[in-house]
């Protein structure tokens, strides 16, 4: 089982539809909760992070649920410019290291 | 200029042969990674250096090497090329307080024929 897990998509949605990406980690003692987004052919950016009580940024939600093990992203009204693989990045506490998922793609089509 | 840079930024080579990618870094960051991006399996952290005396082995070390020059530049040494080592490179580094924000360069495309 990969430590990391998401839906590699794609997902193709229109413009202003509401999108959620789920993201599962195996590795229970794991503390820090990442989104990174990688444009075509870019390097990837952290868009936020995520926290326990859950954290909003403008259109973008980041959820984390410990019992469970997975953390989500929700993207409400979807932009054109919304359009990018979403990287889910998990710290595992083992030295430090995080651990990135295989990334959703994300097609916001007009 | 970039804060993390990559050299060189597209390489093509031949089986067998030696390839250095280098990274260099102007964030003052202790902490510098080495990643490989192939389609499908998302960034696979081959080496990782928490400072200039400090190496450790990520999830895909074999077949590479990697040497810590200074505090600012991290090099990835492909000592044989082989095939399935064609991906897309990135070097990345952190603060060492930092949490988790990574800073990547550009990426690095290497391909081995």
């Amino acid at each position: 089982r990969k430590e990391v897990e998401q839906d590699p998509g794609p997902f193709n949605v229109p413009e202003g539809a509401t999108v959620a990406f789920n993201c599962t980690y195996s590795n229970s003692a794991s503390q820090s909760f990442f989104w990174y987004r990688q444009d075509c052919r870019k390097e990837p950016k952290l868009l936020m992070s995520v926290y326990s009580s859950g954290n909003e940024d403008g259109r973008f939600t980041a959820q984390l649920n410990r019992a469970s093990q997975y953390i989500s992203l929700l993207i409400r009204d979807s932009k054109l410019s919304d359009s990018a693989t979403y990287l889910c990045v998990v710290n595992n506490n083992q030295g430090g290291k995080l651990i990135f998922g295989q990334g959703t793609e994300l097609s916001v089509k007009p | 200029d970039a804060d993390v840079t990559q050299t060189p930024r597209n390489r093509i080579t031949k089986t067998g042969k030696r390839i250095m990618l280098e990274c260099s870094q102007t964030k003052g960051h202790d902490r510098m990674y080495w990643y490989r991006q192939d389609p499908g399996l998302g960034l696979r952290l081959i080496y990782y250096s928490f400072d200039v005396k400090d190496i450790n082995k990520g999830e895909i070390s074999d077949g590479y090497s990697v040497s810590r020059q200074a505090q600012a530049k991290f090099s990835l040494s492909l000592e044989s090329a082989i095939p399935n080592q064609t991906a897309l490179y990135f070097c990345a580094t952190s603060d060492s307080g930092g949490g988790g924000e990574l800073f990547f360069g550009e990426g690095s495309r290497l391909t081995v024929l």
